[in-house]
């Protein structure tokens, strides 16, 4: 089993929708977790922390779920801008990173 | 600079070639990570750095894989007799680090090199 698991998309949606992405982690020690945000040939940048319980950032929130090993970020209201690869990512001795999920955003 | 910086930004190499990939961390970071991304997939972990500790080579893929970190700052990574499934985009990334499992702070990337083996 990989250690960060993620459908990798693509999601197409119109601007306005709403979208939901999960994230699984294999190794149940890890305590802190991320979503990075990574644009097409570009390095990936932090889009937002996850702890305990998760955290909501504008039209953004995130969700931990500890029980069952796995994470969600939710984007309400899409953008075009919005349109990227999501990575999720589980810290143990290093950052473990998912392979992404494309989001296409259309108008 | 303010970011990290990665040299050279591309590299075009002929096979069986030995090539040095270069990492500028953010001045004050304890941790560095190098990363491997081919086109289409995501970020594989190669080698984790935290201050003075041995570093985390789990994720090297063979030993024509190198890296080390110098007065704990720059890094380099080498790649030995280079082969074509090694093209890549070789991401950099350092964080302050609060040491052991906790790792709560935002990770910055560099630019990349990006490495093409012909």
């Amino acid at each position: 089993r990989k250690e960060v698991e993620q459908d990798p998309g693509p999601f197409n949606v119109p601007e306005g929708a709403t979208v939901a992405f999960n994230c699984t982690y294999s190794n149940s020690a890890s305590q802190s977790f991320f979503w990075y945000r990574q644009d097409c040939r570009k390095e990936p940048k932090l889009l937002m922390s996850v702890y305990s319980s998760g955290n909501e950032d504008g039209r953004f929130t995130a969700q931990l779920n500890r029980a069952s090993q796995y994470i969600s970020l939710l984007i309400r209201d899409s953008k075009l801008s919005d349109s990227a690869t999501y990575l999720c990512v589980a810290v143990g001795t290093a950052l473990i990173f998912g392979k992404g999920t494309t989001l296409s955003v259309s108008s | 600079g303010a970011g990290v910086s990665q040299s050279p930004s591309n590299k075009v190499t002929e096979k069986g070639k030995d090539v040095e990939l270069r990492c500028d961390p953010i001045s004050g970071h304890t941790a560095l990570y190098w990363y491997r991304q081919s086109l289409g997939q995501g970020l594989e972990f190669l080698i984790y750095f935290q201050g003075n500790s041995a570093p985390d080579k789990s994720g090297l893929p063979s030993d024509r894989f190198s890296a080390e970190r110098t007065g704990g700052s720059v890094s380099t990574l080498t790649i030995q007799r280079t082969q074509q499934e090694d093209s890549a985009v070789y991401l950099c990334a350092s964080s302050l680090n609060s040491g052991g499992w906790l790792l709560n702070t935002e990770a910055f990337f560099g630019q990349g090199t990006r490495l093409t083996v012909v």
